[in-house]
C-alpha cells in the first residue's frame, strides 16, 4: 500500500479564482491519478498524471481547466481554474501499486466549495 | 457501453447481522475486481480484491464472491459493526487497462 496526503483538506473559494491541490505519496509510484467525486456520486477520473510529460485527460476534462503537474514520482498537483459553483466537489488523488499497478489507493480528498 | 452497477443503493442492518452488498458488471473482459469503503469525509479505502481466476476470497470479517457466469460480485461482511457504516464501491478492470471502472456505490447503515 501507499500513504497519500492531500493539501488542502478543504477550501471555500470565490467563483473565477483558481485552487491548486497538492498530492504527496510516501513512496515512488509510477501511476498517479486525479478523480472528482460530486456529492452522493461515484468517482470520475479526470486525468492520469504522467511524470515528465503532459497528463492524459479523460473525455470531458481539458488541460486549460484542470492543469496537472507531476515533477517527480512522489508528488503531483491539480489546479481547478476559473472556478464556478459546478466545480464544487471532492477531488481525490490516487496511486496505482502492485505488480501491474492494478490496485489504486486513494488520498483523503480535498473538499472544494465554490461560492 | 460497459458499466458497473449496484443493485441496492442503501442497505440497513442491525449490529451483529451479516451484510451482503451486491454489484453487477457487464464487461465480460473484466479480470480484476476491488471493493472500497468510503467513510464520510474520507477517501475510498481498499478492502479486498479478487481476480477472475478465483470465485471466493476471504479477509478479516469480509468475503468477496465472484460469479463470472452471471457477472456478479458481492461483498459479505460478517458480524456487522457500527464502524462498518459507510459507502461501499465495487470497481472492475480488464486486462491491459490500468484504470478501473467504479460502480455507483451502496450506503451501508448499521443500527446499534
Amino acid at each position: 500500500s501507499a500513504v497519500i496526503s492531500q493539501k488542502p483538506s478543504r477550501d471555500i473559494c470565490q467563483r473565477g479564482t483558481s485552487l491548486t491541490i497538492q498530492c504527496q505519496v510516501d513512496s515512488q509510484v509510477t501511476m498517479m491519478f486525479w478523480y472528482r467525486q460530486q456529492p452522493g456520486q461515484s468517482l470520475t477520473l479526470i486525468a492520469t498524471a504522467n511524470q515528465g510529460s503532459e497528463a492524459t485527460y479523460e473525455s470531458g476534462f481539458v488541460i486549460d481547466k484542470f492543469p496537472i503537474s507531476r515533477p517527480n514520482l512522489t508528488f503531483s498537483t491539480l489546479t481547478v481554474s476559473n472556478m464556478s459553483p459546478e466545480d464544487s466537489s471532492i477531488y481525490l488523488c490516487s496511486v496505482g501499486v502492485g505488480a501491474n499497478t492494478d490496485t489504486q489507493y486513494f488520498g483523503p480528498g480535498t473538499r472544494l466549495t465554490v461560492l | 457501453g460497459e458499466s458497473v452497477g449496484l443493485h441496492l443503493p442503501t442497505l440497513s442492518v442491525q449490529e451483529g447481522d451479516n451484510s451482503i452488498i451486491n454489484c453487477a458488471y457487464s464487461n465480460s473482459a473484466s479480470d480484476y475486481f476491488i471493493w472500497y469503503k468510503q467513510e464520510s469525509g474520507k477517501g475510498p479505502q481498499f478492502i479486498i480484491d479478487i481476480r477472475s481466476n478465483m470465485d471466493k476470497r476471504q479477509g478479516q470479517r469480509v468475503t468477496v464472491l465472484l460469479n463470472k457466469t452471471v457477472k456478479h460480485l458481492s461483498l459479505q461482511i460478517a458480524a456487522t459493526q457500527p464502524g462498518d457504516s459507510a459507502v461501499y464501491f465495487c470497481a472492475e478492470k480488464s486486462g491491459g487497462s490500468y484504470i478501473p471502472t467504479f460502480g455507483r456505490g451502496t450506503s451501508l447503515i448499521v443500527h446499534p
